[in-house]
């Protein structure tokens, strides 16, 4: 059974950095691109990051480009989503979600974790 | 980046009722990377519908999709209580991945 267990969310201050990670069970990781998708209270959905099976590409939503730094361990089946400077707009459930194909790049979801609160607040 | 606008953004409907949702994307996709969800509160998205018209595994054939170009439809044949829920199109043509803003199906 596929398993995203996503941690390290919580409160914290504007400007302020957060590591978030996603730990993966039931498929064979490296092989799979993955997605941080994030949803802010009472919003829609807002993919903020994309990295390759093997770690090698890497892609950015606007909103968070120069901010985030997605990155994975295949040698432990976790990825990861380093933020810095954080805003109050980056305050959301954030999901990991893993791509429903090993073909091409383009990705829908067929997992997703189960989130992780992020709240930006002093 | 791709903007998708869904339509409606709310629906009241009854059990055993048929609905359709659409979604439009601001400039043509392919069929192959349009993908609807289905988020119940409190929940992570479901994969529905993949390739606009391809069901995920385990999903209801009740649950249809179709389209092309820049629009999609979304068609719920025949409405069931656990049907009710928020869904969401997603299009994966190019980066970044966005979604629709949401259709909120509820209880007339």
């Amino acid at each position: 059974e596929v398993q995203l267990v996503e941690s390290g969310g919580g409160v914290v201050q504007p400007g302020g950095s957060l590591r978030l990670s996603c730990a993966a069970s039931g498929f064979t990781f490296n092989i799979y691109s993955m997605n941080w998708v994030r949803q802010a209270p009472g919003k829609g959905l807002e993919c903020v990051a994309a990295i390759s099976d093997i770690g090698g590409s890497t892609a950015y939503g606007g909103s968070v480009k120069g901010r985030f730094t997605i990155s994975r361990d295949n040698s432990k089946n976790t990825l990861f989503l380093q933020m810095n400077s954080l805003g109050a707009e980056d305050t959301a459930v954030y999901y990991c979600a893993k791509k429903r194909s090993t073909i091409g790049g383009h990705d829908d979801f067929d997992h997703w974790g189960q989130g992780v609160l992020v709240t930006v607040s002093s | 980046d791709i903007q998708m606008t869904q339509s409606p953004s709310s629906v009241s409907a009854s059990v055993g009722d048929r609905v359709t949702i659409t979604c439009r994307a601001s400039q043509i996709i392919s069929r192959s990377y349009l993908a609807w969800y289905q988020q119940k509160p409190g929940r992570a998205p479901k994969l529905l519908i993949y390739g606009t018209s391809s069901l995920h595994s385990g999903v209801s054939s009740r649950f249809s999709g179709s389209g092309s170009e820049t629009d999609f439809t979304l068609t719920i044949s025949s409405l069931q209580p656990e049907d009710f829920a928020t869904y969401y199109c997603q299009q994966a043509n190019s980066f970044p991945w966005t979604f629709g803003q949401g259709t909120n199906l509820e209880v007339k």
